[in-house]
């Protein structure tokens, strides 16, 4: 069964950073793009970032210049690097891809909590 | 960026009724749209995508159709587990949904 794993959810400080992790199974994980949905409170869904089978990587304004999107194809795990963390950017970040359409989202996780206040 | 506008942002509605949810997409998309529900605490489930082709195991009182800028998510009779939020999402560059559209009694 593909299962997507995420962690490293928590409370910073607005200004800091933190890092996402997604452990990825039951599929071929190197040949799927990789992307982060996130969704703040009582709010809909945002997507952040996409990072493809080849690397190339895909950013929303909101985030551009602030996120890194990584992957390691070896730990079958994405990442996600926030910095410059505001308090907009608290919200539930989930890992998913589409695993007949990159863009059509099929498997989700069930995401991590990211909290951005002083 | 292109930017997904659904409408209406909610909607009340009967067991049975026929349900009708808009998305206008900021630029031509082609077909490149996408439908998801998403319930209360629960993460979010593709209903169709490419604007109209139903994903597995979705039941068929869910129809989609559209192209371009306009696209339509149907629900041909309403079920006591439809009510849910509804978004819309691009794929035609990047990816961006619409603000959502919730389906309650």
């Amino acid at each position: 069964d593909v299962q997507l794993l995420e962690s490293g959810g928590g409370l910073v400080q607005p200004g800091g950073s933190l890092s996402l992790s997604c452990a990825a199974s039951g599929f071929t994980f190197r040949s799927y793009a990789l992307n982060w949905v996130r969704q703040a409170p009582g709010k809909g869904l945002e997507w952040v970032s996409a990072i493809g089978n080849d690397g190339s990587t895909y950013y929303a304004d909101s985030v551009k210049g602030r996120f890194t999107i990584s992957r390691d194809n070896s730990r079958t795990t994405v990442f996600l690097q926030m910095t410059s963390l505001r308090a907009e950017d608290t919200a539930l970040y989930y890992c998913t891809f589409g695993s007949s359409s990159g863009w059509a989202f099929d498997y989700w996780g069930l995401g991590t909590v990211v909290t951005v206040s002083s | 960026d292109i930017q997904m506008t659904q409408s209406p942002s909610s909607l009340s509605a009967s067991v049975g009724d026929r349900v009708t949810i808009t998305c206008r997409a900021s630029q031509s998309i082609s077909n490149y749209l996408n439908w998801y529900q998403q319930t209360p605490g629960k993460v979010p489930k593709l209903l169709i995508s490419a604007a109209s082709r139903l994903e597995g195991g979705v039941p068929s009182r869910f129809g989609g159709g559209g192209s371009g800028r306009e696209f339509t998510l149907t629900i041909s009779s309403l079920q006591p587990e439809d009510f849910a939020t509804y978004y819309c999402q691009q794929s035609f560059s990047g990816a961006s949904f619409g603000q959502g559209t919730k389906v309650q009694i």
